[in-house]
């Protein structure tokens, strides 16, 4: 069964520096990986899907990357803005169903002024 | 483009009350899920529809919680008799489905508190 794991939970950064977020999963037969945002209150934001034969995904400021070899996605926002704050989850389609996601518990990011 | 409408965005009920989440997928999806978020928790899949079918509805507590999906459009979940541990966001999502999925887009969610 996969397991997707995101470390750590919660993230403090000053405005400015680059933010690296990590996913983790343990079964590296995926079709594709999906990077969410979660604002408080709101629902989920995709910001990049990255396809299996991808090694990484662009747009804007944001940068995901994938090594299915070693289990493992990055997600890099440069340049962090206080706008940037909220929680970012990780998704994996499992290979049972279709088009499921097993989910990470989030990394929750503040970007302080 | 218009993006999955959900309502109502919050409810409070007490225990063993029943309640009602509706849900508009964005047009021409076939698949649509249902999602629990707990604080704290990344979502967890109550169900999926392909079009009017059920894909997947292994963690759907039955003997308490149901979903339709008729004509294959907009769907309802429902809760009856809630529990304290209902409390939650349920979140649906859709998708043009097939065998992989494909990117999947969320609606605002529905906040449930069961007091």
């Amino acid at each position: 069964k996969q397991e997707v794991t995101q470390i750590p939970a919660a993230l403090s950064v000053p405005e400015g520096e680059n933010l690296v977020l990590n996913c983790s999963f343990t079964d590296s037969a995926i079709y594709n990986l999906q990077w969410f945002r979660q604002d408080p209150g709101k629902g989920l934001t995709s910001l990049l899907l990255i396809q299996s034969s991808q090694r990484e995904q662009t747009s804007g400021r944001l940068n995901a990357s994938l090594d299915k070899s070693s289990g493992r996605s990055t997600l890099y926002i440069a340049a962090s803005q206080p706008g940037d704050s909220a929680t970012y989850l990780c998704a994996i389609p499992t290979t049972d169903s279709w088009g499921k996601l097993q989910f990470g518990a989030g990394t929750q990011v503040v970007v302080t002024p | 483009e218009a993006g999955v409408a959900q309502s109502p965005r919050y409810k409070i009920i007490e225990k063993r009350q029943s309640v009602a989440f509706w849900c508009n997928p964005i047009s021409g999806h076939a698949t649509l899920y249902w999602y629990q978020q707990i604080l704290g928790q990344g979502p967890k899949l109550l169900i999926q529809f392909q079009n009017n079918g059920v894909v997947d509805d292994s963690q759907l507590p039955k003997d308490r919680f149901s979903a339709e999906r008729l004509k294959g459009v907009d769907s309802t979940l429902k809760i009856q008799p809630a529990k304290l541990e209902d409390s939650a966001v349920y979140l649906c999502a859709s998708s043009f489905g097939g065998r992989v999925g494909g990117e999947l887009f969320f609606g605002e969610g529905s906040r449930l508190t069961v007091l």
